[in-house]
C-alpha cells in the first residue's frame, strides 16, 4: 500500500460530461502530481501542485483542471470529455521538500476512466 | 529528445533465473535520480528502487539491482531469482535537479516482462 488514496476506482461516463477525481496523498507529502496513462500515449505528466499552489503544467488539456486544498488533498477535474479521454488517471505524491529530486513519487491505485 | 529509452517492449525469462530489462537516459543536469517502477496487469504503479545521479554504489533492494553505469547513461534494473509475480510492465524513469522540468518524473514507455515456469 503506498499510502496515496484515490477515487473512484473505475469511472464509466458519457461523452460530453464532466467528472472529478479525487485524491489524498501519503501523511506528510505536500507534492501531488496528476498522470494520464493510455495505450497510445504512455505515462504523460499533467500537472503537479505543492502545498497548494501549482507548481508545473505539463500535457494537459485546456478542458482539464486540477486543483489542491488546504488539507492537501487534490481533485483533477475533466469536462467536455471525448472518447479519447478514456485512460488510466493517476496521482502520485512525493516527500523530500519543494526542490527534491531524489524522492520517489508513490502513485495510488488509478481511477480507469471510460467514456462512451 | 526521448529522455529515457527503454529498447526492450517485451522480455521473457525462466522462473528462478536472472534477468536485465534495460534503460538509458539523456540529461545534461548533474543532479538527477533513477527510479524504477512495476506495474502489474492489475494496474498499480510500484516503486521499486532508486538511484542518484552522485550515488557511488549501484542501489540494491532484495532482489533487485540496478547497473548504473554514468558515462554511458545507462540505469538498468536487475531482477535475480524471476519469480511467476514479477511478470508486469516495468519503467525506467527519471527526475532531474535542476528543475527546468519542475521535478516531475518523466517515464519510459516500458519493458513487458513475462515470467515462464
Amino acid at each position: 500500500d503506498s499510502g496515496v488514496t484515490q477515487t473512484p476506482k473505475h469511472l464509466i461516463t458519457a461523452t460530453g460530461q464532466r467528472v472529478t477525481l479525487r485524491c489524498s496523498p501519503r501523511s506528510g507529502d505536500l507534492s501531488v502530481y496528476w498522470y494520464q496513462q493510455s495505450l497510445d500515449q504512455g505515462l504523460q505528466f499533467l500537472i503537479q501542485y505543492y502545498n497548494g499552489e501549482e507548481r508545473a503544467k505539463g500535457n494537459i488539456l485546456e478542458r482539464f483542471s486540477a486543483q489542491q486544498f488546504p488539507d492537501l488533498h487534490s481533485e483533477l477535474n475533466l469536462s467536455s470529455l471525448e472518447l479519447g479521454d478514456s485512460a488510466l488517471y493517476f496521482c502520485a505524491s512525493s516527500g523530500g521538500g519543494e526542490y527534491s529530486y531524489n524522492s520517489p513519487l508513490h502513485f495510488g491505485n488509478g481511477t480507469r476512466l471510460t467514456v462512451t | 529528445a526521448q529522455k529515457i529509452t527503454q529498447t526492450q517492449p517485451g522480455m521473457f525469462v525462466q522462473e528462478k533465473e536472472a534477468v536485465t530489462l534495460d534503460c538509458t537516459y539523456d540529461t545534461s543536469d548533474p543532479s538527477y535520480g533513477l527510479f524504477w517502477y512495476k506495474q502489474p496487469s492489475s494496474g498499480e504503479m510500484i516503486f521499486l528502487i532508486y538511484q542518484g545521479s552522485y550515488d557511488q554504489q549501484n542501489a540494491t533492494e532484495g532482489r533487485y539491482s540496478l547497473n548504473f553505469q554514468k558515462a554511458r547513461k545507462s540505469a538498468n534494473l536487475v531482477i535475480s531469482a524471476s519469480q511467476l509475480g514479477d511478470s508486469a510492465m516495468y519503467f525506467c524513469a527519471m527526475r532531474e535537479g535542476s528543475g527546468g522540468s519542475n521535478y516531475k518524473l518523466t517515464f519510459g514507455k516500458g519493458t513487458l516482462l513475462t515470467v515462464n515456469p
